[in-house]
């Protein structure tokens, strides 16, 4: 059964306007999360963080939102670029939990920002 | 840059025949991942290495084996490749147990003929 789950395999979003990209975990474990955005052909690559014992984390363009009780976080992207175009992952790790602090990843949101 | 450097790129062989995935890199961490990832999947943790430790994850199957003879490489090794082994392997690293990010490697596509 996923323990994180990315609903939306697509998402559509005109240049400049915000994109949220949504994930819903089931372990309450997970005490740390992070988004990573992947171009076709290359690996994941890092974007964002939160640890549990924030709700909102910011860099630049990109926040981050968790919500404990309703084990959900969202990826805000404004304004949104065409270069932001590619698929974005959540992952979720239990750092003190026995999983020896182990990624789980979501099967990804594929995002198309239109000029 | 430092970087985790995954060879080949594209790597096809035949059913059954052994196969070897190479993962290196210069970032100088202790633990490293290997993942897979099936189209339009969420990747899968298949085992890691904290420094010469090997954890297996409970469902990798045994036709999945690794090798890390020193700290900057780390291989896969597919014993008996069935069709449905066909995916993207992913390297990742992170500089110690539990530490975040990982920091991946670009894949190697694996096809089975």
């Amino acid at each position: 059964d996923q323990q994180v789950k990315q609903n939306s395999p697509s998402l559509s979003v005109q240049e400049g306007r915000i994109s949220i990209l949504n994930c819903d975990y089931t372990n309450s474990m997970f005490d740390y999360f992070l988004w990573y955005k992947k171009y076709p052909a290359e690996g994941p690559t890092f974007l964002i963080s939160i640890s549990s014992i924030k709700d909102k984390n910011e860099d630049g363009r990109f926040t981050v939102f968790l919500n404990k009780s309703a084990k959900h976080l969202s990826l805000h992207i404004v304004p949104s670029q065409p270069g932001d175009s590619a698929v974005y992952f959540c992952a979720a790790s239990a750092r003190y939990g026995g999983s020896q602090g182990n990624l789980i990843f979501g099967k990804g949101t594929k995002l198309s920002v239109k000029p | 840059d430092a970087m985790v450097i995954q060879n080949p790129r594209y790597q096809v062989t035949q059913f059954g025949k052994p196969v070897t995935l190479s993962c290196s890199q210069t970032l100088n961490h202790n633990v490293m991942y290997w993942y897979q990832q099936k189209s339009s999947q969420a990747p899968k943790l298949l085992f890691h290495y904290y420094d010469k430790d090997f954890n297996n994850e409970a469902d990798t199957p045994d036709n999945f084996q690794s090798r890390r003879p020193n700290t900057s490489f780390c291989f896969l090794d597919i014993r008996s490749p069935g069709l449905g082994d066909a995916a993207m392997y992913l390297c990742a690293t992170s500089r110690g147990q539990g530490e975040q990010p990982q920091h991946f490697g670009d894949g190697t596509r694996l096809s089975i003929l």
